[in-house]
């Protein structure tokens, strides 16, 4: 039972144009989300987070929508950056519990 | 350094042997986790320390698996006798009390142990 669903594996974008990446999730006890984004060969790093309470939060280039009625959320990077290139992980959080439920990730590739 | 510290980085071995991967988190920080990722998978949640007790080792998947953590600070994933499914890379987090400086529950992983059971 996958909890959290990111249901595009890959994602190519043309440099300077909006990079829309998305994740669906299923418990509605999540109260938090986070991205996080992963090189090779590195751990994943921490990007950008929300609270259910909100539904929005902008962190520069990076933007992070909630939809909790429909259970979504997205992330936006404008501009796209070849740097950018990376895998993105959506993720959630419950409550006092300290885990995290992560998706199975998104291949982004800006292109120069 | 500055960021979480995982040895080794990579770890082939045979099936049925033991196996130890060792976490050193950020200093300071009170809250450690191991994760195991599968390729083309996310990261999922195998134990969590406060301080030096388990407060949720509900993701282990077998009692093959055991970690430790026994001053609060360094913790070890213990693997007996391995399996070809093992094969996977894992990575520990650590993360600052909840409620000081972050509260969002951010995690800092560090770049993982790669283990290949042959």
């Amino acid at each position: 039972d996958q909890q959290v669903k990111q249901n595009s594996p890959s994602l190519s974008v043309q440099e300077g144009r909006i990079s829309i990446l998305n994740c669906d999730y299923t418990n509605s006890m999540f109260d938090y989300f986070l991205w996080y984004k992963k090189y090779p060969a590195e751990g994943p790093t921490f990007l950008i987070s929300i609270s259910s309470i909100k539904d929005k939060n902008e962190d520069g280039r990076f933007t992070v929508f909630l939809n909790k009625s429909a259970k979504h959320l997205s992330l936006h990077i404008v501009p796209s950056q070849p740097g950018d290139s990376a895998v993105y992980f959506c993720a959630a959080g419950k409550g006092s519990a300290r885990q995290l439920t992560f998706g199975s990730g998104t291949q982004l590739t800006v292109l120069p | 350094g500055a960021g979480v510290s995982q040895t080794p980085s990579n770890k082939v071995t045979e099936k049925g042997k033991y196996v130890e991967l060792r976490c050193d988190p950020i200093s300071g920080h009170t809250a450690l986790y191991w994760y195991r990722q599968s390729l083309g998978q996310g990261p999922e949640f195998l134990i969590y320390f406060q301080g030096t007790g388990a407060a949720d080792d509900s993701g282990l998947p077998n009692d093959r698996f055991f970690a430790v953590r026994p001053e609060g600070s360094v913790s070890t994933l213990k693997i007996q006798r391995t399996e070809r499914g093992d094969s996977a890379m894992y990575l520990c987090a650590s993360s600052p009390k909840r409620g000081q400086v972050l509260n969002t529950g951010e995690l800092f992983f560090g770049e993982g142990s790669r283990l290949t059971v042959l």
